[in-house]
C-alpha cells in the first residue's frame, strides 16, 4: 500500500532560522506530490505541487519543495521563518487519479 | 468561486441525535472527499466520491455513518445515532482529476 512518511512530528524554531521538513513516498511509479498547510483554527490550504518538469517547485509565502525521485522524497523548505509560518505542514502522494495520501503531519512551531 | 463551502460551521448535539453536515464542492470538481480531524487520530479519510459514486467507504467508522452525493453539487454526510466520541472537526474537500484539494472550512462537531 502506498505510504507517506513525514519524518518530524513537531519542530521548534526560532525566527529568521531556515526551515526543512523532510517527506518520504513509498509509490515507486508516477505521482503527483503536494504541501498543504494548516493554521491554528483553520483548514488545510495547498500550499504548493509537483506534477512534472523542474523538480524545485515554487509555492505561496516563500515555501519551496524538491522532488528527488530517487530519494522518493520531496522535501519542503523556507529559507527563513516567520512567526506567521507556525502551523502544521502535511505532504501528500496522488497517483494521478483518485485520492490522495497525506501524512501524519508536522507541527511548526516558530519562536519570535 | 466561493470555494468549498460546508454547514453547519460549529454544530453541538446530545448523544443519541441524528446530526447532517454538508457540502457543496467546487464546480466542475469530480471529486470528493470527507475528513475527520482530532488531536488523537489525526487526519482520517471518511470517503470519497468520484462522480458522485462511492469510490472507497473504507474509512467510514462503523454503520452510524453514511454519506451521500446526490448530484455533482451537493454531498451529506450523516451520523445516526451520534456518540460523543464522534466529537471532532469534519472536513469536505473537492478536486478535479488528481490535482490537489481545495477544504471547506470544516464543520465542528460537539457531541455531548
Amino acid at each position: 500500500a502506498q505510504s507517506v512518511s513525514q519524518h518530524n512530528h513537531h519542530v521548534i524554531l526560532s525566527e529568521a532560522a531556515s526551515l526543512e521538513l523532510g517527506c518520504n513516498y513509498s509509490y515507486g511509479g508516477t505521482v503527483n506530490l503536494f504541501w498543504y498547510v494548516q493554521y491554528p483554527g483553520q483548514h488545510l490550504q495547498l500550499l504548493l505541487k509537483y506534477f512534472s518538469g523542474d523538480p524545485l517547485v515554487k509555492g505561496i509565502k516563500g515555501f519551496e519543495a524538491e522532488f528527488i525521485k530517487s530519494k522518493f522524497s520531496f522535501n519542503l523548505r523556507k529559507p527563513s521563518v516567520q512567526w506567521s509560518d507556525t502551523a502544521e505542514y502535511f505532504c501528500a502522494v496522488n497517483r494521478n487519479a483518485g485520492k490522495s495520501t497525506f501524512g501524519d503531519g508536522t507541527t511548526l512551531t516558530v519562536k519570535p | 468561486d466561493a470555494g468549498v463551502i460546508q454547514s453547519p460551521r460549529h454544530e453541538v448535539t446530545e448523544m443519541g441525535q441524528e446530526v447532517t453536515l454538508r457540502c457543496k464542492p467546487i464546480s466542475g470538481h469530480n471529486s470528493l472527499f470527507w475528513y475527520r480531524q482530532t488531536m488523537m487520530r489525526g487526519l482520517e479519510l471518511l470517503i470519497y466520491f468520484n462522480n458522485n459514486v462511492p469510490i472507497d467507504d473504507s474509512g467510514m467508522p462503523e454503520d452510524r455513518f453514511s454519506a451521500k452525493m446526490p448530484n455533482a453539487s451537493f454531498s451529506t454526510l450523516k451520523i445516526q445515532p451520534s456518540e460523543p466520541r464522534d466529537s471532532a472537526v469534519y472536513f469536505c474537500a473537492s478536486s478535479r482529476e488528481g490535482n490537489g484539494y481545495t477544504f471547506g472550512s470544516g464543520t465542528r462537531l460537539t457531541v455531548v
